[in-house]
């Protein structure tokens, strides 16, 4: 069974650029029909998607952060990468990644444990 | 985008049987079979425990069932047990614009 693993830097000051990497292990991130996802969550509320890659492709973003996302993929070290550039304490949440089958179930099966992330200076 | 309507908080007596609700519009809900939905306990990732509005993945029990009318999909756990206690998410694959939305979350407590 495939293994996510999410690691950043737990604190960011305002206006800062976050940078998280998943590490996905025990299977391929080059597996097929599986779009690697980030996911957070807002202290005490939902889930947010905010956008997911293919191993080969563009990103697809959730429109309401995408001026200031960006999601990459290594397949060499079988990472996911994703940068949230001027953040501001609203960034303020766990941030998971996920694996979404699009080909055989369109749901998100794989999850890491999440990672928080709080900005304040 | 904006999110997919989840009840904030139901409760039920153990044995007893809740619904979900989870309202989306014509271009979410209402034109992909493709909701899933997600147990999350406090501290835990979310996990998945229905996917294509009625299926369950390997391992999930039987208590739990789906099903959609229109724009509302809905999930239903019949025989509550304390464990069922959590968090509860549903979404919907929107088509290759907008992708992927979520409820705002249910806090189903087992009274």
């Amino acid at each position: 069974q495939v293994q996510l693993q999410e690691s950043g830097p737990g604190l960011v000051k305002p206006s800062q650029t976050l940078s998280l990497t998943c590490s996905v292990s025990r299977g391929s991130i080059s597996s097929n029909g599986y779009h690697w996802s980030w996911i957070r969550q807002l202290p005490g509320k939902g889930l947010e998607w905010l956008g997911y890659i293919y191993y080969i492709g563009s990103p697809y973003y959730n429109s309401s952060l995408e001026s200031r996302l960006m999601i990459s993929i290594d397949t060499s070290r079988s990472q996911l990468s994703l940068t949230l550039s001027s953040v501001t304490a609203a960034d303020t949440a766990i941030y998971f990644c996920a694996g979404f089958s699009l080909i055989a179930n369109h749901a998100f099966d794989i999850w890491g444990q999440g990672t928080m992330v709080t900005v304040s200076s | 985008q904006s999110a997919l309507t989840q009840p904030a908080s139901v409760s039920g007596s153990p044995g007893q049987s809740i619904t979900i609700s989870c309202t989306g519009t014509r271009d979410d809900v209402g034109n992909y079979n493709l909701v899933s939905w997600y147990q999350q306990h406090p501290g835990n990732a979310p996990t998945l425990i229905l996917f294509e509005v009625n299926k369950r993945p390997s391992g999930i029990s039987n208590r739990f069932s789906g099903s959609k009318s229109g724009n509302t999909a809905s999930l239903t756990i019949s025989g509550l047990q304390a464990d069922d206690e959590a968090d509860y998410y549903c979404c919907s694959y929107a088509g290759s614009r907008i992708n992927v939305l979520f409820g705002g979350g249910t806090k189903l407590t087992v009274l």
